[in-house]
């Protein structure tokens, strides 16, 4: 059965750029329509949709992280990364790597869903 | 963005006893492209419901997804001690796709 892994560090400096890979155990990504989707939800809030890449590398991302974030797949590998510059407190999360319950749809609903990592932005 | 607002924000119930939790949305669809996700304390959330009222293989038939516009209701009867969790509304109707802030449902 597929699985998700999320890796890597927990903790980021304020400023710097949060960088996190998602490891795919299963089937291999070329192979798939899949649009790997990183959501990230706050300390006791709610979850917020970060963006996505696909296979080829084409990616969409929320309006509101757009100017900091960059998604990245390498298939070889079976991995796809995420990247977030210029990281506030406001970052602080735990991030989940997230595969849609199908493929081929590209803003729809998500069935896979890796551990979740938490990254906290510190001095 | 759509905005979804979800109600009550903690309800507490006793086993057996059903539950009607409800997620309303700032702009109307009709589509159907909601889902309800439960998440456990230091857990994944995960997928129970989508298209509003289509369940995934393997959730009990206790739990029932309806509703249209810009109202939708997740309904669990029966409840067993393993429901009592926190669950979340997303709307995918259009991107980027949102989630609400959650219902928690606590055991009284």
């Amino acid at each position: 059965q597929e699985r998700l892994q999320e890796s890597g560090p927990g903790l980021v400096k304020p400023s710097q750029t949060l960088s996190l890979t998602c490891t795919v155990l299963g089937d291999p990504m070329d192979t798939t329509g899949y649009f790997w989707t990183w959501i990230r939800q706050h300390p006791g809030k709610g979850l917020e949709w970060i963006g996505f890449v696909d296979r080829t590398g084409n990616t969409a991302y929320n309006p509101s992280l757009k100017s900091r974030v960059s998604m990245t797949v390498d298939t070889s590998k079976n991995q796809f990364s995420l990247k977030l510059a210029s990281v506030t407190a406001a970052d602080t999360a735990v991030y989940y790597c997230v595969r849609p319950q199908f493929s081929g749809y590209d803003i729809t609903h998500y069935g896979l869903w890796g551990q979740g990592t938490r990254v906290t932005i510190t001095s | 963005e759509i905005v979804l607002t979800q109600s009550p924000a903690t309800l507490s119930l006793s086993p057996g006893e059903s539950a009607t939790l409800s997620c309303e949305t700032s702009q109307s669809f009709t589509s159907g492209h909601l889902a309800w996700y439960q998440q456990k304390p230091g857990l994944a959330p995960r997928l129970l419901i989508y298209s509003a009222s289509s369940r995934v293989a393997g959730i009990p038939d206790r739990f029932v997804g309806s509703g249209s516009g810009t109202h939708f209701t997740l309904t669990i009867s029966r409840l067993e001690p393993e429901d009592y969790a926190v669950y979340y509304c997303q709307q995918y109707n259009e991107s980027p796709t949102t989630f609400g802030p959650g219902s928690r449902l606590d055991m009284k």
